[in-house]
């Protein structure tokens, strides 16, 4: 039972430096989301996909890139990475509308911190 | 826009004390509720959900009950253990106002002592 899968879990750049976040969800959802968590801010989103070829902007997305090239993997990008890109990351993926109360289902998150 | 608004942690306990977490929120539409737990080094796992008015959740002895006069949320659970030392963040998402991305509240954390 993977669920949502996330790799690197841990990861240290230098400023400037560009790496890839990967997400994979073995549940054949369509909604897939990265979120980032910063101490006493909660999770904010950064982009998310509404099925496999498609993304759109979320709550804080300067900086980042994403793909959503095949239904069960979405990857997050930081071409240059900056101090205030460090934070945990998190892929989550839900079968449909979170409003409509459906379930999301989280990764166990990327630790990654920019030097 | 929406938001959602919790209390401040931490929250220390003792184990079988009666826990309560307030959580208010503001929206345009009209909200799904959620209240989502992360243990120590994990991701976020869903505690419980309501997704109407008056509805009650409930999981693993929380409860939590949607107030729309109150705009409220509370999470709350009569006897708590050691293991029930988290963080634990309210959330919306609201059919209104977008498709139904999650609005967070900064987590509350508790640490239940022996």
């Amino acid at each position: 039972n993977a669920g949502v899968t996330q790799t690197p879990k841990f990861r240290v750049l230098k400023t400037g430096q560009s790496m890839t976040l990967l997400c994979a969800q073995d549940m054949n959802h369509e909604y897939m989301y990265w979120y980032r968590q910063d101490p006493g801010m909660g999770l904010r989103l950064i982009h998310y996909s509404v099925g496999e070829g498609t993304t759109a902007k979320g709550e804080v997305p300067d900086g980042y890139n994403v793909s959503r090239l095949k239904k069960q993997n979405f990857l997050l990008g930081l071409e240059s990475a900056a101090p205030s890109q460090t934070s945990v990351y998190f892929c989550a993926s839900s079968p449909g509308l979170l409003s409509s109360g459906n379930t999301i289902y989280f990764g166990e998150g990327s630790w990654l911190t920019v030097v | 826009g929406d938001s959602v608004t919790q209390m401040e942690g931490p929250v220390t306990l003792s184990e079988e004390a009666f826990l309560t977490i307030n959580c208010t929120y503001t929206a345009t539409g009209y909200p799904s509720l959620f209240w989502y737990v992360q243990y120590p080094g994990e991701g976020l796992q869903l505690l419980l959900k309501a997704t109407k008015a008056d509805d009650k959740g409930s999981n693993k002895g929380f409860e939590a009950t949607y107030r729309k006069e109150t705009t409220s949320f509370h999470l709350e659970k009569g006897s708590v253990q050691v293991s029930d030392s988290a963080v634990y963040f309210c959330a919306l998402s609201d059919r209104v106002d977008s498709w139904g991305k999650l609005q967070f509240g900064a987590g509350t954390q508790v640490v239940v002592t022996p």
